[in-house]
Order: structure tokens, then sequence, then C-alpha cells
């Protein structure tokens, strides 16, 4: 099963207006992290925000805030004020203890198309 | 501040030769480093991971092998390329912090005709 869901492959949103890009997760830990990265045309990874799963705030960092809903187990993306430079891959990831190695596990990814 | 370094940018390689990708991290000590690959339009997939020198895991078995020389250098290689090693290699790095933020280089785009 998966453990990350992004279940919209595409999204499209004006300039200007805010969009939110769902994921959800799957983890029996009561300590995880939640990460939201941004993949350019140019291929580079860009980390966006983080969440741990006991912050009790949402995360924000400028533009982008991270809707997090522990027990629906949901942590969306929104941008606000969408730019056309905002048109990339967003992939949502999880990291659960691991012993040590700290390896996330990604979700299939959301492609944003920014219109002017 | 820390920095990932990966070269070539870009490689196109014959089927059956070998292969070599770098990675260096900078500003940082005993990383843990990633290999992770993405065919176009996919997804990453986890390849290699070490959390330290000389010591690799292997998440999917194939035809590509990793090494950790040093503590901030991390190779991907290959003795010989197939087809299906085509893609984009992202080298990654998780430095100090609670948060363990995994932080990706450049990458680097590989065509193997």
């Amino acid at each position: 099963a998966q453990k990350i869901t992004q279940t919209q492959p595409g999204m499209f949103v004006q300039e200007k207006e805010a969009v939110t890009l769902d994921c959800t997760y799957d983890t029996s830990d009561q300590s995880y992290g939640l990460f939201w990265y941004k993949q350019p045309s140019s291929g580079e990874m860009i980390f966006l925000i983080y969440q741990g799963s006991y912050d009790e705030q949402n995360a924000t960092e400028g533009r982008y805030s991270l809707n997090f809903q522990k027990a629906r187990k949901s942590a969306n993306l929104v941008i606000s004020a969408s730019q056309l430079g905002d048109s990339a891959m967003y992939f949502c990831a999880m990291r659960e203890p691991s012993g040590g190695s700290y390896i996330p596990t990604f979700g299939r990814g959301t492609s944003l198309i920014v219109h002017p | 501040s820390q920095t990932i370094h990966q070269w070539p940018a870009t490689l196109v390689q014959p089927v059956g030769s070998p292969l070599s990708l770098e990675c260096t991290v900078e500003g940082t000590s005993n990383p843990n480093l990633y290999w992770y690959r993405q065919a176009a339009g996919r997804g990453l997939q986890l390849l290699f991971y070490s959390i330290g020198i000389g010591q690799i895991s292997s998440e999917v078995p194939q035809n590509l092998s990793a090494s950790r020389p040093q503590d901030r250098q991390f190779i991907l290689s290959s003795k010989k390329l197939l087809l299906s090693d085509s893609g984009f290699y992202l080298c990654a790095s998780i430095f100090s912090g609670a948060q363990r933020t995994q932080y990706f280089g450049p990458g680097t785009r590989l065509l193997v005709l």
C-alpha cells in the first residue's frame, strides 16, 4: 500500500489565485515528518516546507502553508497568490523513524500549471 | 551553508559503456547520502543510501553500484550501461538538524543510446 498518496496528477490555477495540492499519508508511528518539494523543469528538487507530527500549528513559509490535519492523515500544500514561476511538479514526502537512515517516502507528484 | 554538487550535468553514453557519477557535499560532516533515479515524468526511485564511509545500502537490485570513499563523497557506478539506465539521477543529503530535511543536488541527466 502506498504510504504517500497524491491524487491529483495535474492541477491548473489562474495567476494570483490560491491553489491546494492534496497529500494523504499512512503511518502507524507517532513521530514523523512531512515535507513538500518543488521540481521545476530544470529538474532540481527544491525543499519548500516541513511539518512535524507533534507541531501543533500549521507550518508556513512565505506563500506556502501546510494544512496539517493529523486525524485525517492529510498534509495539503496551499500556495497563495500563484505566480507563473510556480508551474512545476510538487512532491509530498514523509519521513518515519528508521534507525538512523532517515529514508523518506515520496508521493508520485502533482503537476501544477499556472495560467496568466 | 550546505551545498550538494553533482557532475556531470548531462551525459550521453552508449550501451555497454561504464558510468561514474559523482556527488560531493560541502558545509557539513558525516551526512547521510542518497542516490535517486527519476524516469521521465515519474516519481523518485531510491537506489542507494549511505550513513557513513564505506557503508552502502542498496534498495533496488540493478545494474548499478555505489561507493562512499570519503565522508562527503558519494559515487554511482556501472560497469556496463543498459538502455533502461537512462534517467535523471539525483544525489541527496540529510544534514544535521532536528527536522532531518533531505536536500538535493542539481542532478545528472543520463541518456543511454
